[in-house]
């Protein structure tokens, strides 16, 4: 069965970096769109951007820009998301998803366990 | 960017009762919305795409309608495990965007 499982929670100092893992299983790597959302205690969804795990091309909300950069490994069938110069407002759970189908933009129908991530000095 | 909003914010119903939430969106767009559900604790989970398709295991009583700026998630008969948070999400435009959730409480 399709499995997506993530690092356990972080607590970080802000101006300080995170990475997080998005280990995936039971279906075939390449050929599915990984996405990230994150969501801050008690509020909504938020995306982040989205890999394509075969090319390893990149698409990032423009928020976002300069501060995450969404990697892959193939040969570990893992996705990770890093995010830098940490603020007290990225606090949140951060989620990895993966595509219904092929396609770049398609719904997410499985998602990882959840990442918190506090920044906290 | 294209902005979702969510209404009511929240509903209080009982089991057995029909709930009906909304989304509509800031520009009109193709029926590429999807809903999903999200319990306290637990990632949301597919419950519908391309406004009217029910994703795999989901029950009937889940449905989708609506086309252009509106759209609506049915619940035809709440049973208990259907008390939780609904976000509708769009895949029209880039970015892909999330409206702001509904609870569903008792």
């Amino acid at each position: 069965q399709v499995q997506l499982v993530q690092s356990g929670a972080e607590v970080k100092e802000p101006g300080a970096s995170v990475k997080v893992s998005c280990k995936t299983s039971g279906y075939t790597f390449t050929g599915y769109y990984i996405h990230w959302v994150r969501q801050a205690p008690g509020q909504g969804l938020e995306w982040m951007g989205r890999i394509n795990p075969n090319s390893g091309d990149t698409n990032y909300e423009q928020k976002f820009q300069g501060r995450v950069i969404l990697t892959r490994d193939t040969s570990i069938t893992t996705v990770y998301m890093e995010l830098s110069r940490l603020r007290s407002d990225d606090t949140a759970f951060y989620y990895c998803a993966r595509v219904l189908d092929g396609y770049s933009a398609s719904p997410f129908d499985h998602w990882g366990q959840g990442t918190l991530v506090t920044v906290s000095s | 960017e294209i902005v979702l909003t969510q209404s009511p914010a929240t509903v209080s119903l009982s089991p057995g009762e029909r709930a009906t939430l909304s989304c509509r969106a800031s520009q009109s767009m193709s029926n590429y919305l999807a809903w999903y559900q999200q319990k306290p604790g637990q990632a949301p989970r597919l419950l519908i795409y391309d406004a009217s398709n029910r994703a795999t295991g989901i029950p009937a009583r889940f449905s989708g309608s609506g086309s252009g700026t509106d759209f609506t998630l049915t619940i035809s008969s709440l049973e208990p495990e259907d008390f939780a948070v609904y976000y509708c999400q769009q895949r029209s435009n880039w970015p892909l965007t999330f409206g702001g959730g509904t609870k569903v409480e008792i």
